[in-house]
């Protein structure tokens, strides 16, 4: 039971345009949300959240956006550079992170071409 | 700070044989991830610690599988015994949890194959 789903394996992007990840999410428990990078060969890093009292969340050219009602969020990067090819995991957590429990999706793997 | 520290980086071994992950979590922190990853299922939650204490095993696949927390700066994964379908990359994380939004912090992950 994946209770946090990124249905698209993959996505390719040329460099400068923009890059946009999804993630849904099915437990209506969860209040905050994540999204981790992963470099091959290392763990993941953390790279941006957002609390479920937001909408929107913005990180120079990162930004997350949160809708509840349709339990999904994305990851828009903009503009997509080379260096970001990375395999990218959505995250979940309840009680407002405070276990520090997450809950991962599948990941998806982003190739941005020069 | 040295982060996340995991051992060892690779490990093959024979169907059968016992197989033990370590992690040192970052110092100060009070909790303690295990993850498999692999590409079916992304990042599989195994365990969780919170103060050496386990909390959350609902995650680790079967009795095979065993993990301890004897103090606060180390941690075990053991598999025993070990079957090809084991294979995967093993991450540990820690956070410092009692406040909000907390991130967790991974470390370079073990890569286990079983032949």
């Amino acid at each position: 039971d994946q209770q946090v789903k990124q249905n698209s394996p993959s996505l390719s992007v040329q460099e400068g345009r923009i890059s946009i990840l999804n993630c849904d999410y099915t437990n209506s428990m969860f209040d905050y949300f994540l999204w981790y990078k992963k470099y091959p060969a290392e763990g993941p890093t953390f790279l941006i959240s957002i609390s479920s009292i937001k909408d929107k969340n913005e990180d120079g050219r990162f930004t997350v956006f949160l809708n509840k009602s349709a339990k999904h969020l994305s990851l828009h990067i903009v503009p997509s550079q080379p260096g970001d090819s990375a395999v990218y995991f959505c995250a979940a957590s309840a009680n407002r992170g405070n276990t520090g429990k997450l809950i991962f999706g599948q990941g998806t793997t982003l190739q941005v071409k020069p | 700070d040295a982060g996340v520290i995991q051992s060892p980086r690779h490990e093959v071994t024979e169907m059968g044989q016992e197989v033990t992950l370590r992690c040192k979590p970052i110092s100060g922190h009070n909790s303690l991830f295990w993850y498999r990853q692999t590409m079916m299922r992304g990042l599989e939650l195994l365990i969780y610690f919170n103060n050496n204490v386990p909390i959350d095993d609902s995650g680790m696949p079967e009795d095979r599988f065993s993990a301890k927390m004897p103090n606060a700066s180390f941690s075990t994964l053991k598999i025993q015994p070990s079957e090809p379908r084991d294979s995967a990359v093993y991450f540990c994380a820690s956070s410092r949890t009692g406040g909000f939004n907390t991130e967790a912090f991974f470390g370079q992950g073990t890569r286990l194959t079983v032949v």
